[in-house]
């Protein structure tokens, strides 16, 4: 079983739309959360950190289920330039030493 | 503002040669971290460094050697090149294994 998964998509939506993403993980210890983006032959990039009480940054929140082992990311009023590759990250305190990425969710905005 | 450097940003090698990636932060961070992508394979952790003088393997280390004789500097090394090791690279750098991760920009290379 894969450690953290993610619905690879693509998620076609409309300009405007709401679009959520989940990540399950399978590590019941696991520690810190996170969003990243990617966008095409570019660089990870840290979108957000994902709280246990949930965290909003803009158009974009972040939730934590920790009972059933799922993160989220929902946007809200889609743009064009969300239109990337969203990695789900998890770090769990037996790793010891780095980030768990999910395969990334694919999102297409479109006019 | 530079954060993490990675040099060279593409590359072409011939099957056997060797070759050497860079990578410095200036975030005086003392974690640092050589990745792999690969299509349909997502983010690969190749080795790591929890500080100066010290590295570790990770999930994907075969091929590669990696040295931090200085804390801003991770060097990864390619001794015999292969075509598997066709990839984009990535370098990363973090204040802690908790803390979220700074990347690079990437090193595309090709081997023939």
């Amino acid at each position: 079983r894969k450690e953290v998964e993610q619905d690879p998509g693509p998620f076609n939506v409309p300009e405007g739309a709401t679009v959520a993403f989940n990540c399950t993980y399978s590590n019941s210890a696991s520690q810190s959360f996170f969003w990243y983006r990617q966008d095409c032959r570019k660089e990870p990039k840290l979108l957000m950190s994902v709280y246990s009480s949930g965290n909003e940054d803009g158009r974009f929140t972040a939730q934590l289920n920790r009972a059933s082992q799922y993160i989220s990311l929902l946007i809200r009023d889609s743009k064009l330039s969300d239109s990337a590759t969203y990695l789900c990250v998890v770090i769990w305190s037996n790793s010891g030493y780095a980030l768990n990425f999910g395969k990334g969710t694919s999102l297409l905005v479109t006019p | 503002n530079a954060g993490v450097t990675q040099t060279p940003k593409f590359r072409v090698l011939k099957t056997g040669q060797s070759m050497t990636l860079l990578c410095a932060q200036d975030m005086n961070h003392e974690y640092m971290y050589w990745y792999r992508q690969d299509p349909g394979m997502g983010l690969r952790l190749i080795h790591y460094s929890v500080g100066e003088g010290t590295t570790a393997k990770g999930e994907v280390p075969d091929g590669y050697n990696v040295s931090r004789l200085k804390k801003q500097n991770f060097l990864l090394g390619l001794e015999s090149a292969a075509p598997s090791q066709t990839s984009v690279y990535f370098c990363a750098s973090g204040r802690s294994s908790y803390q979220p991760q700074h990347f690079g920009d990437g090193t595309r290379l090709s081997i023939l």
